[in-house]
């Protein structure tokens, strides 16, 4: 099976800084990636994806990074506010199949 | 408003009791998907449908059965349960667009004694 990693299991910031999310993978011939946020009690909620023929991809304070070299995804959240305290996850995506990393734990410091 | 819908939210079962988790979509989507979500494992796929009377092994597919006979419907089964499939469970549908725009339901957790 695939292997999506998450470098650090937690992460705290303070509101209104810049909050970084790092993920690792392993099958170069993955099609996309795609990064979830899911509250407690929820189900993951779709924030935004890139496909593998591209660097980078912004969304509304999201930007995504792939660096297909050392296979590393990146999420950036610009002016992080309480709301975005969730646990992230990445996934690679090979033909139909959803490989999921196990997450990592945001927190925003009012 | 589009959404995907679990059925039932909370279960709790005794082991080889045959039990089916229903999942309904309003969105037209062909592709829908269950996964299993535990701790220090992440989700994890279990089945997926790319339409109707068309189903595939994920991940993790042991012990459990699905199918596809409507575009709208992908129950999830467990024929004869055991503690080891004491799990959350999400049901998610694929948007038409290429991408990975899943739309999950809001999970069951189910709990086999």
């Amino acid at each position: 099976g695939e292997s999506v990693g998450l470098h650090l299991p937690t992460l705290s910031v303070q509101e209104g800084d810049n909050s970084i999310i790092n993920c690792a993978y392993s099958n170069s011939a993955s099609d996309y990636f795609i990064w979830y946020k899911q509250e407690s009690g929820k189900g993951p909620q779709f924030i935004i994806d890139i496909r593998s023929n591209m660097d980078k991809r912004q969304g509304q304070r999201v930007t995504v990074l792939l660096n297909k070299t050392v296979k590393h995804l990146s999420l950036q959240i610009a002016a992080t506010q309480p709301g975005d305290s969730a646990v992230y996850f990445c996934a690679e995506v090979t033909g139909n199949q959803f490989y999921f990393g196990t997450g990592t734990s945001l927190t925003v410091i009012p | 408003e589009a959404q995907v819908t679990q059925n039932p939210r909370y279960l709790i079962t005794v082991t080889g009791k045959k039990l089916t988790v229903t999942c309904s979509q309003n969105m037209n989507h062909e592709y829908m998907s269950w996964y299993r979500q535990d701790p220090g494992l992440g989700l994890r796929q279990i089945y997926y449908s790319m339409n109707v009377e068309v189903t595939d092994k994920g991940d993790v597919p042991e012990g459990y059965k699905v199918s596809r006979k409507e575009k709208r419907n992908f129950p999830l089964i467990l024929e004869s349960p055991s503690p080891n499939q004491t799990s959350l469970y999400f049901c998610a549908t694929l948007g038409g667009r290429s991408g990975g725009l899943q739309f999950f339901g809001p999970g069951t957790r189910l709990t086999v004694l």
